[in-house]
């Protein structure tokens, strides 16, 4: 199986700060990779998929990057309804589809 | 606009069971491939379950596998979740997903808002 990784585990961050979350994974997977933000008690919601491709209606401020092992989201300018936990996960050896253990960003 | 409600979810003792349904609706629901992910209280993602729109691929979770059962019904626009078995360590909120293109196995588009299932004596 494919094990994810996530770096950091949380960060506390400031309204209009740059946020960058690191997603490795134990070996390649091309860029089949997502981004999901998960606000509590709510279910996840889709960001970037295919590593880089933002899903429809997503802010453009969010932006994902990267192949084979190495993943990365970033928040160019960090908002309010920004402050979530994001997952990444990964499509492209499965069973079982990974996700990452989480990355929680709250308020400095 | 696409719409996915879980449903079915409550307390049941160790060694029970539960179904778990997701009623569909606001997309063609026979054209796309579903999924069940959990997340336990105060921790990440766990895909639990995934079935593909004909119901010819279906796999599992190594922790669920021999006691859970992933069908659906495109008729009835809805994906089930069969619990046999049940283990203190599936309590969690089930969420099921929808994979968001036709056939190919990317990411998760949309999610239900989730249901609890507690396994407790």
């Amino acid at each position: 199986d494919i094990q994810m990784t996530q770096s950091p585990s949380s960060v506390s961050a400031s309204v209009g700060d740059r946020v960058t979350i690191t997603c490795r994974a134990s070996q390649g997977i091309s860029s089949w990779l997502a981004w999901y933000q998960q606000k509590p008690g709510k279910a996840p919601k889709l960001l970037i998929y295919a590593a880089s491709s933002l899903q429809s209606g997503v802010p453009s401020r969010f932006s994902g990057s990267g192949s084979g092992t190495d993943f990365t989201l970033t928040i160019s300018s960090l908002q309010p309804e920004d402050f979530a936990t994001y997952y990444c996960q990964q499509a492209n050896s499965f069973p079982p589809f990974t996700f990452g253990p989480g990355t929680k960003v709250d308020i400095k | 606009e696409v719409q996915l409600v879980e449903s079915g979810g409550g307390l049941v003792q160790p060694g029970g069971s539960l179904r778990l349904s997701c009623a569909a609706s606001g997309f063609t629901f026979s054209s796309y491939s579903m999924n069940w992910v959990r997340q336990a209280p105060g921790k990440g993602l766990e895909w639990v379950s995934y079935i593909s729109s004909s119901s010819s691929t279906i796999y599992y979770a190594d922790s669920v596998k021999g006691r859970f059962t992933i069908s659906r019904d495109n008729a009835k626009n809805s994906l089930y979740l069969q619990m046999n078995s049940l283990r203190a360590e599936d309590t969690a909120v089930y969420y099921c997903a929808r994979d968001m293109v036709q056939g190919v196995i990317m990411a998760f588009d949309y999610w239900g808002q989730g249901t609890l299932v507690t396994v407790s004596s």
